[in-house]
């Protein structure tokens, strides 16, 4: 159980086109995800806390208008990354939790290539 | 602010060692504290979650424990094998849900 689906697992895109990322709790439902970026041989970066119906909560140095979270149901969470540059290029990871006493579960992550 | 630290940062042992992997924590006000696993090129695979209150969990070969006061745990992997190869993330957890990450043990178990 608590399986966390993300898509799509790589991607390639121009500078200046926006990627849409999905995070999806397959057997859960999760009313928190997470958003985490993680640069070559270094550890995972928290970027925002999804939450199901309201607003994301981004972490410092996040831009909000760069990285739009929405997380529309209870299953369902996406990162876009708008406006696209070559610094951009990384390897984003979703995250969630299928409850209080769970540990968290990873997506396979999405490794994006701007060029 | 809460820091974690892993010892040693690359570990390169033969085929049927048993090994440790530190992590060490500076605020010992923590939920729990998981122990993952993350191939190259891939998201992380959870390997033990220890609440606060608990000592150790055991998986299999896997066995970690958790010293909250002294800030630390241990990842203990007995007779590894070439498949363990990959890199090891501890992570504790704070209020609000946030985890914080060390920078990893990158293993590798030569056959």
């Amino acid at each position: 159980g608590a399986v966390v689906s993300q898509h799509p697992s790589w991607v390639i895109c121009k500078s200046g086109t926006s990627v849409k990322i999905e995070c999806r709790s397959l057997d859960f439902q999760a009313t928190t995800m997470f958003w985490y970026r993680q640069f070559p041989k270094q550890s995972l970066m928290l970027m925002a806390t999804s939450n199901e119906g309201s607003k994301a909560t981004y972490e410092q140095g996040v831009e909000k208008d760069k990285f739009l979270i929405n997380h529309a149901s209870l299953t369902l969470s996406t990162l876009t990354v708008t406006s696209a540059h070559p610094e951009d290029s990384s390897f984003y990871i979703c995250s969630a939790r299928a409850g209080v006493n769970y540990g968290y579960t990873f997506g396979s992550g999405t490794r994006l290539t701007v060029v | 602010k809460q820091e974690v630290t892993q010892i040693p940062a690359a570990l390169s042992v033969p085929e049927g060692e048993n090994l440790v992997l530190n992590c060490s924590f500076t605020d010992s006000a923590i939920y729990n504290l998981q122990w993952f696993r993350q191939d190259p090129g891939k998201g992380l695979t959870s390997l033990l979650l220890i609440q606060s209150s608990q000592r150790e969990q055991t998986s299999g070969r896997l066995n970690a424990s958790l010293d909250k006061s002294s800030g630390r745990s241990t990842l203990y992997i007995a007779a590894s094998q070439p498949g363990d190869s990959a890199t090891y993330l501890c992570a504790v957890r704070l209020s609000g849900n946030k985890l914080v990450f060390g920078a990893g043990t990158i293993l590798r178990v030569k056959s």
